[in-house]
């Protein structure tokens, strides 16, 4: 069983358009994070959830919004999308303590 | 605030040979460490962690890092590298309470040659 999954895990689309990319895990965890992987591989948090409340929001636009319907769902929703909204993005999640268990990734390409 | 420094970009290294990967950390809280691999297209999987007690942590695959305080640094080693283990080695941190997102390193792309 696929511990933390995320769909969908290629995402190609034009600017201006509205996505969103899921996330689950069957960990029981408390916290989940959403992160950017850039073209050059550099990984930056972008978002923190624990136990469905927001913890972590970092200097992200707007137009991305998270939503944890429950403990083992974090969603992201991107609006009005722009060619550098281009890169691989990571769910992961984790105990209050330890470490962070991450989805394959989803790789987004904005035409 | 906390930062990682991974200071080569690139390590190539034949097969069976040694190789260290370093890592340099700066953070003004106690913090946890990390070892994570990339594969080709692939998420990220965790090698090894550093949390407390002995400052030598041993991981999956034959890998082992060292926790030096004074120094700040985590470096990860392997003693003999096989072509499989060509990847991206990401290092990071996070703090032991409060904030616990990920910081990471840029990376350092190992390449293992024949």
């Amino acid at each position: 069983d696929t511990a933390v999954s995320q769909t969908p895990k290629y995402l190609v689309t034009q600017m201006g358009n509205d996505k969103s990319i899921k996330c689950e895990q069957n960990l029981g965890h408390d916290t989940m994070y959403w992160y950017k992987q850039d073209s050059k591989k550099f990984l930056k948090i972008m978002f923190s959830y624990n136990n469905k409340e927001l913890i972590i929001n970092e200097t992200v636009p707007n137009r991305f919004s998270p939503k944890s319907p429950d403990k083992a769902h974090l969603n992201l929703h991107i609006n009005s999308l722009e060619l550098g909204d281009s890169a691989v993005y990571f769910c992961a999640s984790s105990r209050v303590e330890g470490e962070q268990f991450f989805g394959p990734g989803t790789r987004l390409t904005v035409l | 605030a906390q930062s990682v420094t991974q200071l080569d970009s690139q390590v190539p290294v034949f097969e069976e040979a040694p190789v260290e990967l370093r890592c340099n950390y700066s953070s003004s809280v106690s913090v946890y460490l990390f070892w994570y691999v990339q594969y080709p297209n692939q998420g990220l999987q965790l090698l090894l962690k550093y949390l407390s007690g002995s400052t030598l942590v041993k991981g999956i695959n034959g890998f082992e890092a060292e926790f030096n305080k004074s120094q700040t640094s985590f470096h990860l080693r392997k003693p003999s590298v096989h072509i499989s283990d060509t990847a991206e080695y990401f290092c990071a941190v996070s703090g032991q309470s409060g904030r616990r997102a990920l910081t990471f390193g840029s990376g350092t792309r190992l390449q293992v040659q024949p």
